[in-house]
């Protein structure tokens, strides 16, 4: 059974700061990794995707990849207020379909 | 019209009752799929469909019933839903349902279908 696991928050950070958000996942032979944002009552969109071990920078998201640990993060410098959302992790393994976790609820305060 | 479209964005239907979600995108992929994200849980693959063949079908009950006719079209016929079948069913689009790290299974949604049912 491949599991993604995350906190679910809420994960509350004051405007500003830096938020954290980690990820881990059961299955060694992922390939694939991903973040998506949700706003509420929205759809996920894909924000930051990651295939090999490191880091990936894109504008204020860094996404990091650890495989030997087996989990993936997401940092968000300067964090806004608009970036309060539901942050969604997947994972996936070769010919096989997104695993997510269950996401992690993002409050960012003004 | 591009990305992924779906309708109806809500739905409110009896136990007895038939109907059908649609989703179109316009993006030239080749694999689909319908998810469903309820509270608190985390999305739950039901269906895939690549190049119009169903790859995958995450036990899901028969009172969801998928159809592809082709690549651009996907619809999720419901009848005698339970009411813990209310959540919203998203549907999802990429270039193929294959991995590998070359980003061709990277999804993207649609707007989502509020399903309620009483």
């Amino acid at each position: 059974q491949k599991e993604v696991e995350q906190n679910s928050g809420p994960l509350s950070v004051p405007e500003g700061a830096i938020a954290s958000l980690n990820c881990t996942y059961s299955d060694r032979v992922s390939q694939s990794f991903f973040w998506y944002r949700q706003y509420s009552g929205k759809s996920p969109e894909l924000i930051m995707s990651i295939y090999s071990n490191g880091d990936k920078e894109d504008g204020r998201f860094t996404a990091q990849l650890n495989k030997a640990s087996q989990y993936v993060s997401l940092l968000i410098r300067d964090s806004q207020p608009s970036d309060s959302a539901t942050y969604l992790c997947a994972v996936n393994v070769v010919n096989t379909p997104l695993v997510f976790g269950k996401g992690t609820r993002l409050s960012v305060i003004a | 019209e591009t990305g992924v479209t779906q309708t109806p964005r809500h739905l409110v239907m009896g136990m007895t009752n038939k109907k059908s979600l649609k989703c179109e995108q316009h993006l030239g992929h080749n694999a689909m799929y319908w998810y469903k994200q309820s509270a608190k849980k985390p999305l739950e693959l039901m269906f895939v469909y690549n190049f119009k063949e169903q790859t995958e079908n995450n036990s899901v009950p028969s009172r969801f019933s998928p159809e592809c006719p082709n690549s651009s079209h996907l619809f999720l016929h419901l009848h005698t839903l339970q009411p813990e079948d209310s959540a919203l069913y998203l549907c999802a689009s990429s270039q193929d349902s294959a991995s590998g790290g070359s980003g061709a299974n990277v999804l993207t949604f649609g707007a989502g279908s509020r399903l309620t049912v009483l």
